[in-house]
């Protein structure tokens, strides 16, 4: 079935770095995509979002970019920092009412040296 | 606000017990509350998704009878593990949408760690 995957399980920064994970998704009708910072024992936090007519979206400190070309999506972020160590995941869901899940993808751990 | 709650965080049984697990969200009333499984260093699996009022749609390879749910109201699904094994041993979180800042968002849990002896 269709899926959404990493490219790498790990990344690993010095503190003030720019981080750069990346994420590849087989299903072209998806409308959105989610990344999501998971901490060791917590459950999934929201980052940042982007809808599929968009190629570029940014947060504080976090941006995301979307290439629909070759189905690949990834979420930079600037001056990395400690806390930013966990698993990130990259998430694609449709609009379908209310209530349509999120396919995820395989994770990639960050760790932040200081 | 979007505040999702599961209870508890923690649960240690033994083989052959039932465990309930409680999902509620806090601030907003969730038509559709979904029910994931993540295996230690595994990407989150869907396991089922529950709209308010109606059964429970499993996703393939997901035994309904063993993992059963309940959406009794807009703020609460409860996921039963019923005659649980090791195996079943696994981090289960929720996520609920249909009433938050966006209905179409998820907000997640903080999940819930079942260990069976």
């Amino acid at each position: 079935g269709e899926s959404v995957g990493l490219h790498l399980p790990t990344l690993s920064v010095q503190e003030g770095d720019n981080s750069i994970i990346n994420c590849a998704y087989s299903n072209s009708a998806s409308d959105y995509f989610i990344w999501y910072k998971q901490e060791s024992g917590k459950g999934p936090q929201f980052i940042i979002d982007i809808r599929s007519n968009m190629d570029k979206r940014q947060g504080q400190r976090v941006t995301v970019l979307l290439n629909k070309t070759v189905k690949h999506l990834s979420l930079q972020i600037a001056a990395t920092q400690p806390g930013d160590s966990a698993v990130y995941f990259c998430a694609e869901g449709t609009y379908n009412q209310a209530g349509t899940a999120l396919i995820f993808g395989k994770g990639t751990t960050l760790s932040v040296s200081s | 606000g979007a505040v999702v709650s599961q209870h508890p965080s923690r649960v240690i049984c033994k083989s052959g017990t039932s465990v309930k697990i409680e999902c509620r969200s806090l601030d907003f009333q969730a038509t559709t509350m979904f029910w994931y499984r993540q295996f230690p260093k595994k990407s989150l699996m869907l396991m089922a998704t529950s709209n308010e009022g109606s059964k429970a749609t499993y996703e393939q390879g997901v035994e309904k009878d063993k993992f059963l749910i309940n959406h009794a109201s807009l703020t609460l699904s409860t996921l039963t593990v019923t005659s649980a094994h090791p195996e079943d041993s696994s981090f289960y979180i929720c996520s609920a949408s249909g009433g938050g800042p966006s209905i179409y968002e998820q907000y997640f849990g903080p999940g819930t760690r079942l260990t069976v002896t």
